[in-house]
């Protein structure tokens, strides 16, 4: 079975830090892999995605996330926080053996702090 | 577009009451997606749909929980009876055909039943 896991429920980090979200997949087929953003009281948007090529996309606002395959990770960093960068994060994986069922991490919630 | 459309935004019930969510997706997207979002177990996937069938209802989490699709632009859940721990955030998604494409997200469905 697939399964990926995000292995921070909460990163707490000052304005203009850095910060690493991380994220763990496993699977036995290719997945393509995303990360969303969900801003408090709406619902989730995509922010970047791997699909081949690069294994470093990044995103317009700065993050960026780079696809290991040998540790079956897809961390999302960025290199400066914004106040308004707050928000819950999930990365997913979609699995392509033609039902292209998209599984969630139990999220990550970035709080940055003035 | 108008983008997917949820509604009711908001439904406070009383337990053993029947509770109905809807989804109008965008028009145009194959597949369509139900997901429940708690404190506790974060974005679940509970079914998905392609063309109106659905293909993987794994994660309905009972027999009180049952989901339509009767055409490409609405789709369902149905809670009967509804108990306390339903309460929840349930999201409706829609992608187009194709593995690279991003899920589109409604605003959700603050379901709590009392």
């Amino acid at each position: 079975a697939q399964s990926v896991t995000q292995l921070d429920s909460q990163v707490p980090v000052f304005e203009e830090a850095p910060v690493e979200l991380r994220c763990n997949y496993s699977s036995s087929v290719s997945v393509y892999l995303f990360w969303y953003v969900q801003y408090p009281n709406q619902g989730l948007q995509l922010l970047l995605k791997y699909l081949s090529g690069s294994t470093l996309v990044k995103s317009i606002n700065g993050f960026e996330a780079e696809f290991n395959k040998s540790q079956t990770s897809f961390h999302l960093r960025k290199p400066s926080v914004h106040i308004s960068d707050t928000a819950e994060y999930f990365c997913a994986v979609r699995i392509n053996t033609g039902g292209f069922k998209t599984i969630f991490g139990a999220g990550t919630r970035l709080f940055v702090k003035a | 577009d108008a983008g997917v459309i949820q509604s009711p935004r908001h439904e406070v019930t009383e337990m053993g009451q029947e509770v109905t969510l809807r989804c109008k997706p965008i028009s145009g997207h194959d597949y369509l997606f139900w997901y429940r979002q708690t404190m506790m177990r974060g974005l679940e996937l509970l079914i998905y749909f392609n063309n109106n069938v659905p293909i993987d209802d794994s994660g309905m989490p009972e027999d009180r929980f049952s989901a339509k699709m009767p055409n490409a632009s609405f789709s369902t859940l149905k809670i009967q009876p509804s108990e306390p721990r339903d309460s929840a955030v349930y999201f409706c998604a829609s992608t187009p055909q194709g593995p690279n494409e991003k899920l589109f997200f409604g605003s959700g469905t603050q379901l709590s039943v009392l």
